[in-house]
This record gives structure tokens, C-alpha cells and sequence, in this order.
């Protein structure tokens, strides 16, 4: 039972041009959202997130937006770079604050 | 400032065969984790911890032990290593308030049994 689901195992953008991930819940109780990047031979590092009380949460070059009618949260890239090449794992924060992650999605931002 | 430092990095084991994946923090950091990662399938939650002497069941519990002794450490047991333990096992903590649901990962023990 996946509660946390990145239906795109990839994604390939072209620099400079946006990029956005998508990732969809089932459980209408999770109250926080996370975004994380994850590079090869690395751990993942915590990106954005957002509450539940808020639709758009906005960092520099990145941001997130949150429907909770439609279960579903987006992280845009723009514009997106080179380095931004890697893999994104999207959260929410369950029972006893624990995180549930999503499968992940490849970004590859071609130069 | 080294954050959360897992030993090994690699590791390969034959069937049957115990290790004991070492993962150590030096932010006093309360809550720590350990998560699975199989390809296509995302993290997966071991085990995890509030503070010392304290540890519970993730979701993908079977065929792993912990302890926490101390704030700093939390070290994750494999006693008979079986084929589909094979994957990469990531450590995490974070702190109580006011980012508790920030993780800070290490690095990674990538894990083969055979």
C-alpha cells in the first residue's frame, strides 16, 4: 500500500527551462510535506517543504505547491541547471511524525 | 562538522553471514532512523529511535535488530543476511523541535548478500 507515489520514475528537461515533479498521497491526515534530493553515492538532503495549512511555499529557484482536494503536491524548478541533476524524493510526515517517501524521480537537466 | 557518518560504505556478505551496520551522529540529535532503499520502491523505514534506550519497528522490521545506548550512536543488526536484504541502508536523525520532521541523512552502506 504506496500512501506516498511518484508516478514518474523520470524526468528529462532541457537547461534552463522549467522543471516539475509530481507526487500524489492517499492518506488525508498527513499535515507536512518534504521534498528531498538525492545525488549518486550520497544521502538525500532536505530541499522544501511545506505545511498543509498553505498551498505554495517558495525558495529561491524552487517551489512547491500543495492540493489537498486533489491529493497531490508539485516541486518546480526554474530555471533548471545542470546541477540539478539527480534523484527527488517527495515526503509526508505520518503517524508519529515518521516520514512516508515516495519511489523517486530522476531529473536530468540536459546542457 | 561530520553530521551523520555511516560505516561501511560497501559491504558484501555471503547467506547466513551477521553484520552490524555502524551509523553515528554528533548534532544531539534525539530521533534517529534507519531506512532501506530498493530500486523503484524509495526509502523504507527499519527502525527507529526517540533517544537512548528507546527503539521501535518501522515498517520493514523483519530480519534486523537495533539499540541505542547512547544519544550519538544507533547501530542496525543483521543476524542471518538473506538475499533480499540486499540494498542500500541509509541512517538519519533529526532533532526534536522546531524542524522534526527535517532529516539530515549519511551517506549510505551499500549492502550485497550472495
Amino acid at each position: 500500500d504506496q500512501q506516498v507515489k511518484q508516478n514518474s520514475p523520470s524526468l528529462s528537461v532541457q537547461e534552463g527551462r522549467i522543471s516539475i515533479l509530481n507526487c500524489d498521497y492517499t492518506n488525508s491526515m498527513f499535515d507536512y510535506f518534504l521534498w528531498y534530493k538525492k545525488y549518486p553515492a550520497e544521502g538525500p538532503t532536505f530541499l522544501i517543504s511545506i505545511s498543509s495549512i498553505k498551498d505554495k511555499n517558495e525558495d529561491g529557484r524552487f517551489t512547491v505547491f500543495l492540493n489537498k482536494s486533489a491529493k497531490h503536491l508539485s516541486l518546480h524548478i526554474v530555471p533548471s541547471q545542470p546541477g540539478d541533476s539527480a534523484v527527488y524524493f517527495c515526503a509526508a510526515s505520518g503517524w508519529g511524525g515518521k516520514l512516508i517517501f515516495g519511489q523517486g524521480t530522476e531529473l536530468s537537466v540536459k546542457p | 562538522n561530520a553530521g551523520v557518518t555511516q560505516t561501511p560504505k560497501f559491504r558484501i556478505l555471503k547467506i547466513g553471514q551477521s553484520m552490524t551496520l555502524q551509523c553515528a551522529q554528533d548534532m544531539n540529535h534525539n530521533y534517529m532512523y534507519w531506512y532501506r532503499q530498493d530500486p523503484g520502491m524509495g526509502l523504507k523505514l527499519i527502525y527507529y529511535s526517540v533517544g537512548a534506550g528507546i527503539t521501535d519497528k518501522g515498517e520493514v522490521p523483519n530480519g534486523y535488530n537495533v539499540s541505542r545506548s547512547t544519544t550519538e550512536d544507533f547501530p542496525l543488526r543483521l543476524e542471518l543476511a538473506a538475499p533480499s536484504q540486499t540494498s542500500v541502508y541509509f541512517c538519519a536523525s533529526n532533532p526534536t523541535d522546531p524542524d522534526g520532521e527535517k532529516l539530515f541523512f549519511g551517506s549510505g552502506t551499500q549492502l550485497s548478500v550472495l
